[in-house]
């Protein structure tokens, strides 16, 4: 069975100051992770996705992630935040692109303060 | 980019009523439909897997007799929350998934059931 933890339930932060939200997953195969994003009664935006090829993955929008499967994580990391990046992230895990469903974590709200 | 369209976004309901929530594929066509469901603060809890012509998979715990779920086309799943009660109060979200576009969210629909 696959799981994912989401280490952090909140982290506040200071505008323009980096940030790290931490996943770790399970899986006896291999996944697919995922980054999602939530606004306030919202659904869910993919920010970044790791398939395969390059472990560190990265969005439009200043955030990139590190696959690493030796530790099994997931991170998600921005140097410089802003204010419109106060939201709820979940980090997910599937078994593929297509088909298989996606586990969530617990997600993390990320409250950046000027 | 793939788009898939949930209505209603919100729906106040009385106890003992159904609602039905409807997830439409724009431009594409969605063999599989995931129903979650999201509670405040919390994270998504996936309810069911709907394919397309056929009955919908459950997850542990859900009442399929509560919770009716079908996918008659290609472009349509319906969610009828069956007899609602104050406690399925709730955030529902469907998620599309396909080769081409991989997991694709609707906007969700916030459920308050009175």
């Amino acid at each position: 069975a696959q799981s994912v933890t989401q280490l952090d339930s909140q982290v506040p932060v200071f505008e323009e100051a980096p940030v790290e939200l931490r996943c770790n997953y399970s899986s006896s195969v291999s996944v697919y992770l995922f980054w999602y994003v939530q606004y306030p009664n919202q659904g869910l935006q993919l920010l970044l996705k790791y398939l395969s090829g390059s472990t560190l993955v990265e969005s439009i929008n200043g955030f990139e992630a590190e696959f690493n499967k030796s530790q099994t994580s997931f991170h998600l990391r921005k140097p410089s935040v802003h204010i419109s990046d106060t939201a709820e992230y979940f980090c997910a895990v599937g078994r593929g692109n297509q088909g298989g469903k996606l586990i969530f974590g617990q997600g993390t709200e990320l409250s950046v303060k000027p | 980019g793939a788009v898939v369209s949930q209505h209603p976004s919100w729906v106040i309901c009385k106890s003992g009523t159904s609602v039905k929530i409807e997830c439409r594929s724009l431009d594409f066509q969605a063999t599989t439909m995931f129903w979650y469901r999201q509670f405040p603060k919390q994270s998504l809890m996936l309810m069911a897997t709907s394919n397309e012509g056929s009955k919908a998979t459950y997850e542990q715990g859900v009442e399929k007799d509560k919770f009716l779920i079908n996918h008659a086309s290609l472009t349509l799943s319906t969610l009828t929350v069956t007899s609602a009660h104050p406690e399925d109060s709730s955030f529902y979200i469907c998620s599309a998934n396909t080769k081409d576009y991989g997991y694709t969210f609707g906007s969700g629909t916030r459920l308050t059931v009175v």
